[in-house]
């Protein structure tokens, strides 16, 4: 049972726009979020965190959305760069960032120039 | 900020045989490693919590036996495959809690089972 899914399993950008990656979740105990950032045959890096008691976080470029009603986050890339093109995985935890971290499935994101 | 080693990068060996995989905090201590494993073109899956001084837990559907665990120090944690077949070959990718400031993952190391 995928208790973190990312439906996209893809996405296309023009450089400069916006990009958003979405992430659905089907535990209700999850109360910290996560999106890393991944290329293959690497670790993930992390890009930004919220936590379930904010509904934003902004760093930078970056920015998460969480709608805990609809179980729901999104990760906002503006402006989008080629160097963004990766694999992005959101994740989730019960009892904050230390804890066992639960993924998603990754959206493949490719900008393009 | 934290580095989290893992040695080696890339291992290819036969069927049959056993493979130890570290995983190194260089710059802080860790109580709590977990280890991952990815398959090509999909998701992270954590695999087992290992903590230092005691036995690991094992998600579901791991078997302990196959995917042995010892986190020997604040340090380090090693993942041995026992007896590894092909199917075993994957991304095994750990990463080390470092308190408030969360998880710093490794490179991950490539496992081929020929």
């Amino acid at each position: 049972d995928q208790q973190v899914k990312q439906n996209s399993p893809s996405l296309s950008v023009q450089e400069g726009r916006i990009s958003i990656l979405n992430c659905d979740y089907t535990n209700s105990m999850f109360d910290y979020f996560l999106w890393y950032k991944k290329y293959p045959a690497e670790g993930p890096t992390f890009l930004i965190s919220i936590s379930s008691i904010k509904d934003k976080n902004e760093d930078g470029r970056f920015t998460v959305f969480l709608n805990k009603s609809a179980k729901h986050l999104s990760l906002h890339i503006v402006p989008s760069q080629p160097g963004d093109s990766a694999v992005y995985f959101c994740a989730a935890s019960e009892g904050g960032a230390t804890n066992k971290l639960i993924f998603g499935t990754g959206t493949l994101l490719a900008v393009q120039p | 900020g934290a580095v989290v080693s893992q040695h080696p990068s890339w291992v290819i060996c036969k069927s049959g045989t056993s493979v130890k995989i570290e995983c190194r905090s260089l710059d802080f201590q860790a109580t709590t490693m977990f280890w991952y494993r990815q398959f090509p073109k999909q998701s992270l899956m954590l695999m087992a919590t290992s903590n230092e001084g005691s036995k690991a837990t094992y998600e579901q559907g791991v078997e302990k036996d196959k995917f042995l665990i010892n986190h020997a120090s604040l340090t380090l944690s090693t993942l041995t495959v026992t007896s590894a077949h092909p199917e075993d070959s994957s991304f095994y990718i750990c990463s080390a809690n470092s308190g408030q400031f969360g998880q710093y993952f490794g490179p991950g190391t490539r496992l081929t089972v020929t």
